[in-house]
This record gives C-alpha cells, sequence and structure tokens, in this order.
C-alpha cells in the first residue's frame, strides 16, 4: 500500500524554537496533504489542508502564521511550528491523497516543548 | 460539518469476547471509514463502506453500514489483545471529520 513517511518522529526543544515536520509520500504523487493535530486520549483534529503549488486552507480556529504549512512539491508537505510554547505540545499527524483516493497517513510525530 | 458520534468512549474486555463499536450521526455519509490507531502511531485503513446496507467482513471485523448512510458499526469477534487500539470512524472523501474515537482494550 502506499506509504507516507513522517519526519521527525519526536521532537523535545525548548520553548520560543520553531520546529519543522516533514511530511512525505514515498510512492506516490500527493495532490493534497493533510495536517491533522491530536491531544491524548483524543480524537484526530484537522488543522490544515494544502494543495501542491497554492496556499493551504487553514481550519476555524487555527493560526496560519503560527503554524506555515509548505507543499512545494507533490510528494513533500512542511509544517513549521514557529516560537512554539508548552501548550503546542501535541502528536501531529500528516496524511496524504490524490483524487478520490483514501488518505494514506504517516506515522505522526511527538512534539515536546519544555 | 458532519458530526460523527462514536460509542462507547471505552470498552475494556477479556480476550475472546466480543465487542460492537457504534457511529452515528444525523446526516448523510458519501462514504464511511474506520481506523484502527495504535499509540504512538498514525490511523490505519480498515475499510471503506459506500452503499446503504453494505457489510464487509475483514478476518474477525464485521463492517455494517446503515440502510440510510447515516450510521455504522464495527463488531469483532472473539477478539485478541493485538485488536487492542484507537478505533475511528471517519466521513467524507478527500477531507475527512472523525469521530472522537472508541479506545478498545483487550486482555490476555
Amino acid at each position: 500500500g502506499a506509504v507516507v513517511s513522517q519526519h521527525p518522529s519526536r521532537v523535545i526543544c525548548k520553548s520560543g524554537t520553531s520546529v519543522k515536520i516533514e511530511c512525505r509520500s514515498l510512492d506516490f504523487q500527493a495532490t493534497t496533504m493533510f495536517w491533522y493535530r491530536q491531544f491524548p486520549k483524543q480524537s484526530l483534529m484537522l488543522m490544515a489542508t494544502s494543495n501542491e503549488g497554492s496556499k493551504a486552507t487553514y481550519e476555524q480556529g487555527v493560526e496560519k502564521d503560527k503554524f506555515l504549512i509548505n507543499h512545494a512539491s507533490l510528494t513533500l508537505s512542511t509544517l513549521t511550528v514557529t516560537s512554539a510554547h508548552p501548550e503546542d505540545s501535541s502528536f501531529y499527524i500528516c496524511s496524504a491523497g490524490s483524487g478520490d483516493q483514501p488518505q494514506h497517513f504517516g506515522d505522526g510525530t511527538r512534539l515536546s516543548i519544555l | 460539518t458532519q458530526l460523527l458520534e462514536q460509542s462507547p468512549q471505552f470498552l475494556s474486555i477479556q480476550e475472546g469476547e466480543n465487542l460492537t463499536v457504534y457511529c452515528n450521526s444525523s446526516s448523510v455519509f458519501s462514504s464511511l471509514q474506520w481506523y484502527r490507531q495504535e499509540p504512538g502511531e498514525g490511523p490505519v485503513l480498515l475499510v471503506t463502506v459506500v452503499t446503504g446496507g453494505e457489510v464487509k467482513k475483514l478476518k474477525r471485523l464485521t463492517f455494517q453500514f446503515g440502510d440510510a448512510r447515516k450510521d455504522s458499526s464495527l463488531h469483532i469477534t472473539a477478539a485478541q489483545p493485538g485488536d487492542t487500539g484507537l478505533y475511528l470512524c471517519a466521513a467524507g472523501y478527500s477531507t475527512l471529520t472523525f469521530g472522537k474515537g472508541t479506545m478498545l482494550l483487550v486482555s490476555p
């Protein structure tokens, strides 16, 4: 099946640091990539949808200047958490899709801000 | 946005027992997916249902889609510890809306 790679799997950093998370589709071209956030014992909450070569569409309540998304190619999207604070600590998951095909998820990134 | 209600939120059972997880909405689904997520990992797609009344089987897992396409269920027969995880239903196709999930714990 389709493979989506997410890197890094875990990040621990100090408050005020900016953190970049990469999401790659390894064996297919992803026209659309999605970024989710998941708090402990909760479900996935969609943060933003990005299409290759265009600006991301953010869900209500998600700060676009805080969570910068770049989708420069059909196989790579990045999420940068700028000036991260402890409340940004969470599990971030990306997924990739193409047309009407089901989304394929990465294994997530555990972000811990001290 | 389609609101998905999942029940129960948490289920703890012994190995060998059967269980059913439900996913309901007041809206009609164009399609519905069931995922299983293990701690520290991303969700893995189990099945997609698109036709009202549809029943799909995946080994010991049976998925049913309601006739009106507003509800779905996941039944696990003879649960095993390896079935432990968060089971999520999601609606939509290109953009997914997830239910809150059912955390299943199967003890040996």
